[in-house]
């Protein structure tokens, strides 16, 4: 199937450990994002690549460091989790970076105890 | 700087049409898009609106003012499945496709 895929669905760890989320898409596009959607349901962009060039880097702290081996993966490397880490990730694609559509993968729920 | 509003909640009935507005402020406007998120879920796109007016998409159709920095979402004919949130977002003026999204309408519909 033609989508964005994220892995892992669910992600449940304690505080202070160091994980990885990956994310591939097969839909053929150049530019690739991560997104947080906290508690309350809001949707916030973290990063976004395109051609494997970042482009996006919003004020996130650097714990949190994206990795785009090539343009159909990008991975969020999270260091040192603390609490407030815990929401849903969102990995996305979009052909171009001008006022196209993004495709989303189904998220990663992580939970820190 | 950009902002935008929604309605944080919305009940309608099955069968029924509802709209759902978001309001926006932005300094450069480069189109408005509407998402659909079921809970626990993927957003995925429902529409793209960059010139005033009304575009038609099957049961879904999406209105753009310009003028007035006003869009709405009208879905007609409800059914129990669009139960879901629906989000309104705006890409940022300095470009790249960012998105900045409203906090998202919940939908519930009823019997």
């Amino acid at each position: 199937d033609t989508a964005v895929s994220q892995t892992p669905k669910y992600l449940v760890t304690q505080m202070g450990n160091d994980k990885s989320i990956k994310c591939e898409q097969n839909l053929g596009h150049d530019t690739m994002y991560w997104y947080k959607q906290d508690s309350k349901k809001f949707l916030k962009i973290m990063f976004s690549y395109n051609n494997k060039e970042l482009i996006i880097n919003e004020t996130v702290p650097n714990r949190f460091s994206p990795k785009s081996p090539d343009k159909a993966h990008l991975n969020l490397h999270i260091n040192s989790l603390e609490l407030g880490d815990s929401a849903v990730y969102f990995c996305a694609s979009s052909q171009g970076t001008v006022n196209q559509p993004q495709h989303f993968g189904d998220g990663t729920r992580l939970s820190i105890l | 700087g950009q902002n935008i509003d929604q309605p944080t909640e919305m009940t309608a009935t099955e069968g029924a049409i509802v709209q759902i507005n978001c309001t926006y402020q932005t300094s450069g406007f480069n189109g408005l898009f509407w998402y659909q998120q079921h809970a626990g879920e993927a957003p995925t796109f429902l529409s793209y609106n960059v010139l005033d007016g009304l575009e038609e998409k099957g049961r879904f159709s999406s209105f753009l003012s310009r003028s007035k920095g006003y869009s709405y979402l009208l879905l007609k004919e409800l059914q129990m499945k669009d139960s879901a949130s629906y989000l309104c977002a705006v890409p940022y003026s300095g470009g790249y496709n960012k998105l900045i999204f409203g906090a998202g309408t919940r939908l519930a519909v009823h019997p």
